[in-house]
């Protein structure tokens, strides 16, 4: 069974900020939220992670909501070279050792 | 900075001929070392973990297998492979948060 459910595509206009929801209502109290993005054809690049306060790093910002069932990964300024499959995971291991990749969204950042 | 290889970047084989990837991480001690197959509009499927050296943990029963002789190298293989093992297989390395190669895109024929 799908831990998360994320919409499977989004478009997003470039300079604009993109918002890439995900639900995860069956989250356990342990389990921490990951993001990562697959670019075509490269390997998925790991983008931020967090358990239930809000982070925020070079790349994106997360929010997770208080009741931590969904969470929000943010582009601030989405330029072309965003434009890829974003998936969200929820992992009970802190490290990131055990990730089970779903469907994702697929992000298409427009002129 | 720890950095992880594959190789090679493409390949294609002839059902029935044997495939060794491997895969090799610079720049860090004893990590966890992955592999993982996507067939072709797919999502990302692990085949098979090791925490250490000759400690392989399958997560999918099929005719590949996987090796780790050294602490940053890892190696999948397959004795015949089948048309069914086409896809991108990608390789990850994990100390704390989980990174990936850049892939090797296998085609059978």
């Amino acid at each position: 069974d799908a831990k998360t459910t994320q919409p499977t595509s989004m478009d997003c206009a470039e300079g604009r900020a993109a918002n890439l929801p995900c639900n995860h209502s069956t989250i356990s109290g342990n389990e921490y939220v990951y993001w990562y993005r697959q670019i075509h054809s490269q390997g998925p690049q790991y983008i931020i992670h967090g358990l239930k306060n809000n982070e925020t790093n070079e790349m994106a910002s997360l929010i997770i909501t208080e009741d931590r069932k969904s969470s929000t990964l943010i582009l601030p300024h989405a330029t072309l070279r965003d434009t890829a499959v974003y998936y969200c995971i929820v992992s009970e291991d802190n490290a990131g050792n055990m990730l089970t990749f779903g469907g994702g969204t697929r992000l298409m950042v427009k002129p | 900075s720890q950095t992880i290889h594959q190789w090679p970047a493409t390949l294609v084989q002839p059902v029935g001929s044997p495939l060794s990837l491997e895969c090799t991480v610079e720049g860090t001690s004893n990590p966890n070392l992955y592999w993982y197959r996507q067939a072709a509009g797919r999502g990302l499927q692990l085949l098979f973990y090791s925490v250490g050296i000759g400690q392989i943990s399958s997560e999918v029963p099929q005719n590949l297998s996987a090796s780790r002789p050294q602490d940053r190298q890892f190696i999948l293989s397959s004795k015949k492979l089948l048309l069914s093992d086409s896809g991108f297989y990608l390789c990850a390395w994990s100390v704390g948060t989980q990174y990936f190669g850049p892939g090797t895109r296998l085609t059978v024929l």
